[in-house]
């Protein structure tokens, strides 16, 4: 099992629609979550972090559920440059040092 | 320089040559991390290093080595190049090392070793 999963997509949504993405991480112990957004051929950029209760950016909503080991990202009245890879992070402790493991992506496509 | 700066931005080689990666940030950050990314997988962490003088091995750290000279530098080498090793990566920075510290990722250096 993968210890963070994300459906890959491609989601296509039209300009104005509200989508949610979610995510699931293997380690119960992780303290610290993330989304990043990647642009084609780009380097990742911090979209925001996610805290326990919950926070708003803006458009962006995520979401923590501990007990169910999932975060989620809900984006509102989708823009075309909106279009991206969303990419869910998590924490770990292993190996002597503190990381951030990070979810293969998932694609979101916005048209007119 | 603004940022993180990484050379080259693209390249090919041939399976067996030696090639160091360069990456170079002016943030004064104190923690340094060069990844790998492949297509369907996450980033996967192949070195980092907390602080200059420092490094520690990630998750993949097999046929690559680092260096941390200093606080702006941190070149990766890879020894002898071997296909699997045809990857993007990405070299990033934190103001300090720990999980809670925003990464600031580099534009990446494409490499295809054939």
């Amino acid at each position: 099992r993968k210890e963070v999963e994300q459906d890959p997509g491609p989601f296509n949504v039209p300009e104005g629609a509200t989508v949610a993405f979610n995510c699931t991480y293997s380690n119960s112990a992780s303290q610290s979550f993330f989304w990043y957004r990647q642009d084609c051929r780009k380097e990742p950029k911090l979209l925001m972090s996610v805290y326990s209760s919950g926070n708003e950016d803006g458009r962006f909503t995520a979401q923590l559920n501990r007990a169910s080991q999932y975060i989620s990202l809900l984006i509102r009245d989708s823009k075309l440059s909106d279009s991206a890879t969303y990419l869910c992070v998590v924490n770990e402790f292993s190996g002597g040092y503190n990381k951030l493991i990070f979810g293969a992506g998932t694609r979101l496509a916005v048209h007119p | 320089i603004a940022g993180i700066t990484q050379a080259p931005t693209s390249q090919i080689l041939a399976a067996g040559r030696r090639m160091t990666l360069r990456c170079t940030q002016d943030m004064r950050h104190n923690a340094m991390y060069w990844y790998r990314q492949d297509l369907g997988l996450g980033l996967r962490l192949i070195h980092y290093s907390n602080t200059a003088g420092t490094t520690g091995k990630g998750e993949v750290p097999d046929g690559y080595s680092v260096s941390r000279a200093n606080t702006d530098d941190f070149p990766l080498t890879l020894a002898s190049a071997v296909p699997s090793q045809t990857s993007v990566y990405f070299c990033a920075s934190s103001e300090l090392a720990g999980a809670s510290y925003e990464q600031f990722f580099g534009p990446g250096t494409r490499l295809t070793v054939l």
